[in-house]
């Protein structure tokens, strides 16, 4: 079946605009995970979904980041006033389910955000 | 918050050689250890993994050692091929957080 996918592949953008990143998960997965990869380092969670909820978003750097998943399957992560800080690729995952133990987290092929 | 360290951040082998890959971690309330491959361009992909009720695990040229006491588990590739070459992360997983945390990963090149 199909897996996690991520679109776009890449964006490019200018300092101070906004920008959203959108994550299609393996449909029945329930839990949902945002995570940046900076060049040379490894994931960096940023925040999961147990369905339309964000069960937690402790990793969000500052409020410029938000995330959204209003049905329980697509999600958005929308970032406001880039800076070029932001540059990474952004990878989003997606699991059966969440606690009750480790479920195999799938990942999607990420968007590459360059800010300029 | 859980911390994870890995070891080396480059290592490069001989084809047919074996590569080790090290990971510590600081929260003994770690309770699975998954271990995911990336190749250049690709999404990471999870090759192996290990809970903590169990000291070691194999698949065919992979294996997985966790030693509990010492905070500490580790890749091992043996009879290494040329496609071996990406980055590993470890990572892991704490059942009262509920997230996993990846180390900063081991760029594995197989020398021909």
């Amino acid at each position: 079946g199909a897996g996690v996918s991520q679109t776009p592949s890449n964006k490019v953008t200018e300092k101070g605009k906004y920008v959203e990143l959108r994550c299609d998960p393996i449909s029945g997965h329930t839990a949902l995970y945002w995570y940046r990869q900076s060049l040379g380092q490894g994931p960096e969670f940023l925040i999961y979904f147990q369905g339309t909820g964000a069960a937690d978003d402790s990793g969000l750097p500052n409020d410029r980041f938000f995330a959204v998943r209003p049905e329980g399957s697509v999600s958005t992560l929308k970032i406001q006033r880039t800076e070029r800080g932001d540059s990474a690729v952004y990878l989003c995952a997606s699991s059966l389910t969440h606690g009750r133990g480790y479920n195999e987290q799938f990942f999607g092929p990420g968007t590459r955000l360059t800010v300029l | 918050g859980e911390n994870v360290e890995q070891h080396p951040s480059t290592l490069s082998v001989q084809e047919g050689d074996s590569a080790v890959i090290k990971c510590t971690y600081s929260d003994s309330a770690s309770n699975y250890f998954p271990w995911y491959k990336q190749e250049l361009g690709k999404r990471p992909q999870l090759i192996i993994d290990i809970r903590s009720n169990v000291g070691e695990k194999k698949d065919q040229r992979i294996a997985v050692t966790l030693n509990k006491t010492a905070k500490h588990f580790s890749l091992h590739i043996t009879e290494t091929q040329p496609e071996d070459s990406a980055v590993y992360f470890c990572a892991a997983y704490m059942n009262r957080d509920d997230k996993i945390i990846f180390g900063k990963g081991t760029r594995l090149h197989i020398l021909p």
